[in-house]
């Protein structure tokens, strides 16, 4: 079965520290994608990243990073230097299995304050 | 700008009736798009593929009689619930891609509340 968690529910962090996102997925496929969304309070899903399981380069963009490391079945994401709008719940995605069907994790509430 | 269009973005209904909610593509066609459904504070859970022409396929739990899904054309899908009680009161997303192994775009969401 295919499962994605983030064990971190809820984090709280002063601007501009560094908070980085853990995401640890299951599956047996071979071939499989992992993504990242950002859900501000709004409510829309606003798309960060796909990685398939071929590509085991780290990513970054502006402030944003992403770690992925099939060693360990991870995809952690990192924001440096946070901003206040960072803030939002942050949903860790696995694809899998040829579908195009996505399983999330819980999402990790991210605040960030002033 | 968005490629998935949600309509609406909330509705408040009385118990018992129906709910209507489109999924557009904006600027390709969608064969298929997805239904997911989020509770206050959870992740989202899938509900149903939308196939454009032929049935819906639901996910386990999922009852195909009170959510029905029609996907006449290829960019839109509508999610209907029907005979809406104030536990079907959700957070409902669909979504679509461009094409096989592409990213998934999420429409706005439709925030339903059931008195």
């Amino acid at each position: 079965a295919q499962k994605v968690t983030q064990a971190q529910t809820e984090i709280s962090v002063v601007e501009k520290e560094d908070v980085t996102l853990d995401c640890v997925y299951e599956t047996r496929d071979t071939t499989y994608y992992l993504f990242w969304y950002k859900q501000p309070p709004s409510g829309e899903l606003v798309f960060l990243i796909r990685r398939n399981s071929f590509d085991e380069q780290n990513e970054i963009s502006g402030r944003y990073s992403w770690n992925f490391q099939k060693s360990t079945s991870s995809f952690n994401f990192t924001i440096t230097a946070s901003q206040v709008v960072d803030s939002a719940v942050y949903f860790c995605a696995l694809g899998y299995g040829g579908s195009e069907k996505l399983v999330f994790g819980k999402g990790t509430k991210l605040t960030v304050n002033p | 700008g968005a490629v998935v269009s949600q309509h609406p973005s909330w509705v408040i209904c009385k118990s018992g009736t129906s709910v209507k909610i489109e999924c557009r593509s904006l600027d390709f066609q969608a064969t298929t798009m997805f239904w997911y459904r989020q509770f206050p504070k959870q992740s989202l859970m899938l509900m149903a593929t939308s196939n454009e022409g032929s049935k819906a396929t639901y996910e386990q739990g999922v009852e195909k009689d009170k959510f029905l899904i029609n996907h006449a054309s290829l960019t839109l899908s509508t999610l209907t619930v029907t005979s809406a009680h104030p536990e079907d009161s959700s957070f409902y997303i669909c979504s679509s891609r461009r094409g096989l192994n592409t990213e998934a775009f999420f429409g706005q969401g439709t925030r339903l509340t059931v008195v």
